[in-house]
């Protein structure tokens, strides 16, 4: 079946440093790339997303690159902040049946 | 976030036991969701939803009914609980790409 394949699956970067997550998908009919993030003990939440029209956004301090024919796509936080500490999900579908594949997540660490 | 609604949010149960975990959205969404987490792991999808009375298996369906008479309600069946459905359930719903997720049910099969 489609897959979306998550790396690293732990990361830390020190304060004030980028963190880069990084997904690929198998599914080439895909056109929806979201990340969530996940707090401990919390529901997962939309902090951005991305179609397969658009190359890269960014809101603030994130941004989501899409590579379409290598069909993979990235998370990229900058200035990075204890409240950036989190589980990070990315995912994958298409438009037509709103069925999100995950990805496996990433613990990112901030360490002060 | 507050227009999603699940209940109740922590549940101890029996093997063998019939349990069923509720959602409810506000939102009027099309679509529902039912994922299970376990800890330390991602989201599996067990049920979904494209509309009322139109109901298809996820990933992990087995062990679990779902029903969806009324547009804003999605409520999950474990027909005989097992101590592998021990796990932190999500409702989610949506009406365009964007998912909201209810606050979770954590269920204890003992």
């Amino acid at each position: 079946g489609e897959n979306v394949e998550q790396h690293p699956s732990t990361l830390s970067v020190q304060e004030g440093d980028s963190a880069v997550i990084k997904c690929t998908y198998s599914d080439s009919a895909s056109n929806y790339f979201p990340w969530y993030k996940q707090e401990l003990g919390k529901r997962p939440q939309l902090i951005i997303d991305i179609r397969s029209n658009v190359g890269e956004k960014k809101d603030q301090r994130i941004a989501v690159t899409l590579n379409k024919t290598a069909k993979h796509f990235s998370l990229h936080i900058t200035e990075t902040q204890p409240e950036d500490s989190a589980v990070y999900f990315c995912a994958a579908s298409r438009e037509s049946n709103y069925q999100l594949i995950w990805g496996a997540g990433t613990k990112l660490i901030i360490k002060p | 976030d507050a227009g999603i609604t699940q209940s109740p949010r922590y549940k101890i149960t029996e093997t063998g036991r019939q349990v069923t975990l509720m959602c409810h959205q506000t939102w009027s969404h099309s679509y529902m969701f039912w994922y299970r987490q376990d800890l330390g792991h991602g989201l599996r999808l067990i049920y979904y939803s494209a509309a009322a009375d139109i109901t298809d298996k996820g990933e992990v369906p087995d062990g679990y009914v779902v029903s969806r008479s009324k547009t804003e309600n999605f409520p999950l069946t474990l027909e005989s609980a097992t101590r592998s459905q021990t796990s932190v359930y999500f409702c989610a719903s949506t009406g365009g790409a964007e998912q909201y997720f209810g606050p979770g049910t954590r269920l204890t099969v003992t």
